[in-house]
């Protein structure tokens, strides 16, 4: 089975911290994800990356970054977090990028900003 | 991007079958239809998908209609576990960006 595993569950950090959301997949997937998930404004991407040092912007870029170094990790930094970036962070991999492939997801990370 | 709608929740018995219905009479002639769930407190689930024939895999049917406006999920014996909401998703197809709606929070009683 795939495994899709994030850094922290849940993490709290202060306005204007830089933070670091790290994702590692398992099973040599090309393609990584980073999603955010709101209330009442569902699941949009941030970032996706299609190769090692290889990224695009989502629909919603301003004020993250990515990285990607390695083929099985892609961080997320919030250059310096704001009360707005509370939310559901998700991190997904999938081997292919046309629709027939599913994207595998990990459990999340709730990040609070105060 | 083709709209979609799905009934906010639905009930179910335990071992009893469910069928989630989608509307996407918008949706053109290549998009594929996929299903995603999220258990609570979890990051969400690749389910099926499928075109214009019906799909069957381990974890559910995808009867899709023929003029394909319309599809339908169906969990066959309803597990605790199935308890999730359920999101379908028209995507074309070089598309990769999944985008989910409100979804139709799935509730099975004991």
């Amino acid at each position: 089975d795939v495994k899709v595993t994030q850094s922290s569950r849940y993490l709290v950090k202060r306005t204007g911290e830089k933070v670091f959301l790290e994702c590692v997949q398992d099973m040599d997937h090309e393609n990584m994800f980073w999603y955010r998930q709101d209330p009442g404004l569902g699941l949009r991407l941030i970032y996706f990356s299609y190769d090692v040092k290889m990224k695009e912007k989502g629909d919603i870029p301003e004020g993250y970054s990515v990285s990607r170094e390695k083929k099985e990790r892609f961080s997320l930094i919030l250059e310096s977090a704001s009360t707005n970036q509370t939310s559901m962070y998700l991190c997904a991999s999938s081997s292919g990028t046309s629709v027939s492939y599913e994207q595998y997801f990990g459990p999340g990370t709730r990040l609070t900003v105060t | 991007d083709a709209k979609t709608t799905q009934p906010n929740s639905m009930e179910s018995n335990e071992e009893e079958p469910v069928h989630l219905p989608c509307n996407h009479s918008t949706i053109s002639g290549t998009d594929y239809i996929h299903w995603y769930r999220q258990l609570p407190s979890q990051g969400p689930e690749y389910v099926i998908h499928g075109l214009t024939s019906n799909v069957n895999n381990r974890m559910a049917s995808l009867a899709i209609a023929e003029d394909r406006k319309s599809s339908t999920l169906i969990l066959h014996r309803a597990t605790l576990r199935d308890a999730a909401v359920y999101y379908c998703i028209p995507l074309s197809p070089n598309d990769y960006k999944l985008s989910f709606g409100a979804g139709t929070t799935v509730t099975v009683r004991a």
